[in-house]
């Protein structure tokens, strides 16, 4: 069984621009987490969904982070006008249920910000 | 909020020494507790758990102990090898999320 994906791995982009990242979790996974880790730090939580649905996105830092689970398997975080500050290693994570399981975590998306 | 504080790092060791990597935290409620791994080039592994007072998680010889006196749950490994060097994190788990330290950089050296 393949483990979570996340799509492009690497992403440059100039301030300003709008960027989508992509997780894949592990099939059958109903719980996904987005985490953002800056340089030296650990992983930040941004937001969970259960399903489709976003359980809580207390994590996400302003209105420009959005993320969406529409058919409650794969998830797109969107970036509307980029910041230079925005530049970290987006991570996904997936796990069986919500409650105490253990969590997947995918390889990251590195974001640059120009 | 929760949070996790835990020693910083880097530490650089010899091959066969002991290893210990203090962690603290601060939670509401009853949370789990997890050492997590990130080997060079690689994504965040679950390293060991401990979900409750006073249990022991352990893995690769790797071990830590849940004290709630103490709002503790220090890392151990009696002999380390080349192979351990990895960035090591520990998270709490409450309220459907993880909360993570930042992390500490150990190269053992042959």
């Amino acid at each position: 069984g393949a483990g979570v994906s996340q799509t492009p791995s690497n992403k440059v982009t100039e301030k300003g621009k709008y960027v989508e990242l992509r997780c894949d979790p592990i099939s059958g996974h109903t719980a996904l987490y987005w985490y953002r880790q800056s340089l030296g730090q650990g992983p930040e939580f941004l937001i969970y969904f259960q399903g489709t649905g976003a359980a809580d996105d207390s994590g996400l830092p302003n209105d420009r982070f959005f993320a969406v689970r529409p058919e409650g398997s794969v998830s797109t975080l969107k970036i509307q006008r980029t910041e230079r500050g925005d530049s970290a290693v987006y991570l996904c994570a997936s796990s069986l249920t919500g409650s105490y399981n253990e969590q997947f975590f995918g390889p990251g998306t590195r974001l640059t910000v120009l | 909020g929760d949070s996790v504080t835990q020693m910083e790092g880097p530490v650089t060791l010899s091959e066969e020494a002991f290893l210990t990597i203090n962690c603290t935290y601060t939670a509401t409620g009853y949370p789990s507790l997890f050492w997590y791994v990130q080997y060079p080039g690689e994504g965040l592994q679950l390293l060991l758990k401990a979900t409750k007072a006073d249990d022991k998680g352990s893995n690769k010889g790797f071990e830590a102990t849940y004290r709630k006196e103490t709002t503790s749950f220090h890392l151990e490994k009696g002999s380390v090898q080349v192979s351990d060097s990895a960035v090591y994190f520990c998270a709490l788990f409450n309220d459907y999320k993880l909360s993570f330290g930042a992390g500490t950089t150990v190269t053992v050296r042959a």
